[in-house]
C-alpha cells in the first residue's frame, strides 16, 4: 500500500539544527520530496532525492534515505524563525515507467516551529 | 517565469450550492494536478490531466466533482451539490511532463480556500 507517516510538531531554537523524519511504505518509490507550505501558501519544492541515492546536500539542507528501513529526513541547519511552516515528505510510489502516473503520496505535515 | 495561478483565493458557499475553481498552470507544463488538502492533513490528489486526457480520476467523488482541461491548459474544477466534509484547500500543480522530465517536479499554485456552511 501507499502510506507516509510524519510526526507532527517539532520545536528548534534559532540556530539550532532541525531534523524532520518520514517513513513511507512503497519500497519501488521512485523519488522522494520535502515541501515546505507557509501559512496562507501553496506548496514550494525544498529538494528532491533519487532511490538510489543515500543522500543529497543542498546548502542549508541534507536529505538522508535509509532505503532498508524506508526512513526519509530532512537536517535544516542554522534553523531561522523564516523556517517556520509546515514542512511536508511526499513519494511518488512505483518504479518509473510508462503506467507510473508520477503522482504524489504526501505525509501529513511536520510543523516547525523555530524560537528566537 | 510565472507560477500556476488559481482563482479564486476564497470561497464561502452554503452546502448544496456549487462552486468551480480555475487553474492557469505553467506555460508549457503537460501534466496537470488538482489536490484537496483538508485542514491539519496532506494534499490527496483528486485527478490529474495529461494535456486534455484524463490519467487518474480514481480518487474524485464523481457524484459531484468534475474537472476538465478542454485545449489542455488551463483547467475548471465544479463541486455540484457541495458538502460540508468538502470544505478544504483546493491545489493545483503541474509538471513539464511525466516522462520527460527528470523526476515528476510538481509545482504548485496558492490554492483556493473553501468554506462550505
Amino acid at each position: 500500500g501507499e502510506d507516509v507517516e510524519q510526526s507532527l510538531f517539532l520545536s528548534v531554537r534559532e540556530g539550532d539544527s532541525s531534523v524532520i523524519n518520514c517513513t513511507y511504505t512503497d519500497s519501488s518509490s521512485t523519488y522522494l520530496y520535502w515541501y515546505k507550505q507557509e501559512p496562507g501558501a501553496g506548496l514550494q519544492l525544498l529538494t528532491y532525492i533519487f532511490s538510489n541515492m543515500d543522500m543529497k546536500q543542498d546548502q542549508r539542507l541534507t536529505v538522508l534515505l535509509n532505503k532498508k528501513d524506508k526512513h526519509l529526513s530532512l537536517r535544516i541547519a542554522d534553523t531561522q524563525t523564516g523556517d517556520s511552516a509546515i514542512y511536508f515528505c511526499a513519494e511518488t510510489p512505483g518504479p518509473r515507467r510508462s503506467g507510473n502516473t508520477g503522482k504524489l503520496i504526501f505525509g501529513q505535515g511536520t510543523t516547525l516551529q523555530v524560537k528566537p | 517565469e510565472a507560477g500556476v495561478a488559481q482563482s479564486p483565493r476564497y470561497k464561502i458557499i452554503e452546502k448544496r450550492q456549487s462552486v468551480a475553481f480555475w487553474c492557469n498552470p505553467i506555460s508549457g507544463h503537460a501534466t496537470l494536478y488538482w489536490y484537496q488538502q483538508i485542514l491539519g492533513q496532506g494534499p490527496k490528489l483528486l485527478i490529474q490531466f495529461q494535456n486534455n486526457g484524463v490519467v487518474d480520476d480514481s480518487q474524485l467523488p464523481k457524484d459531484r466533482f468534475s474537472a476538465e482541461r478542454l485545449k489542455g491548459v488551463d483547467s475548471t474544477l465544479k463541486i455540484q451539490p457541495a458538502k460540508l466534509e468538502d470544505s478544504a484547500v483546493y491545489l493545483c500543480a503541474s509538471s513539464l511532463d511525466k516522462l520527460a522530465g527528470v523526476s515528476y517536479e510538481q509545482y504548485f499554485g496558492p490554492g483556493t480556500r473553501l468554506t462550505v456552511t
